[in-house]
């Protein structure tokens, strides 16, 4: 069963980028699925900011899409996210995830990354 | 774009009760429509997806219909561990967009 394990730098000042990288154990980076990443706010709910997938292939949020760079190591099953420039609009709960069009043909995410609380303050 | 909206927005039952959650997209996302339960310091679990498919270990007091663009998460029988916010989520086409959540309370 596929689990998510997620870690990168929780404070951030305005301007700094943001890093974070997400593991995935007990199955293979290398599928079908497309390995994503969602963010929480209390302002604008769940936000869905972009995926990549094994070979590479992303799909961004048009949204952040001039801010984001996603990568992926098959080595070592993780992908990352970068965010550059980050404003106090990028504090969030930071969530990784599975979209898997094989498990469920909806598409739908699962499973999740613990998330990782990133602040963005001078 | 596409649009989700959720109505309510909370929604305060009581144990034992049947509690319908109402989700509607701005444009038809055929059946690419999950659900989501959300409880506060714990992940996202998938609850419903195409709609109306239960995954496996989810109890069958929820339940999910609709297609295109009206959806419905009703749950029979609320338990106290399904006090938690609830969210919709289309996966018809990118950017993949959720609705805001219901929130629901004794």
């Amino acid at each position: 069963q596929v689990q998510l394990q997620q870690w990168g730098a929780g404070l951030l000042k305005p301007s700094e980028t943001l890093s974070l990288t997400c593991g995935v154990y007990g199955g293979s980076l290398i599928s079908y699925d497309w390995w994503t990443w969602i963010r929480q706010t209390p302002g604008r709910g769940l936000e869905w900011i972009g995926q990549i997938n094994y070979s590479g292939l992303t799909n961004y949020n048009p949204s952040l899409k001039s801010r984001i760079t996603m990568s992926v190591d098959t080595s070592k099953s993780q992908f990352s996210l970068k965010l550059t420039s980050v404003t106090a609009a990028d504090t969030a709960l930071y969530f990784c995830a599975r979209m898997s069009t094989t498990v469920t043909p909806s598409a739908s995410f699962d499973p999740w990354g613990p998330g990782t609380l990133v602040t963005v303050s001078s | 774009d596409i649009q989700m909206t959720q109505s309510p927005s909370s929604l305060s039952a009581s144990v034992g009760d049947r509690v319908s959650i109402t989700c509607r997209a701005s444009q038809s996302v055929g059946d690419y429509l999950n659900w989501y339960q959300h409880k506060p310091g714990s992940v996202p679990k998938l609850l419903i997806y195409s709609g109306s498919s239960l995954p496996g270990g989810v109890p069958s007091r929820f339940s999910g219909s609709g297609s295109g663009t009206d959806f419905t998460l009703t749950i029979s029988g609320l338990q106290p561990e399904d006090f938690a916010t609830y969210y919709c989520q289309q996966s018809y086409s990118s950017p993949f967009t959720f609705g805001p959540g219901t929130k629901t309370d004794i």
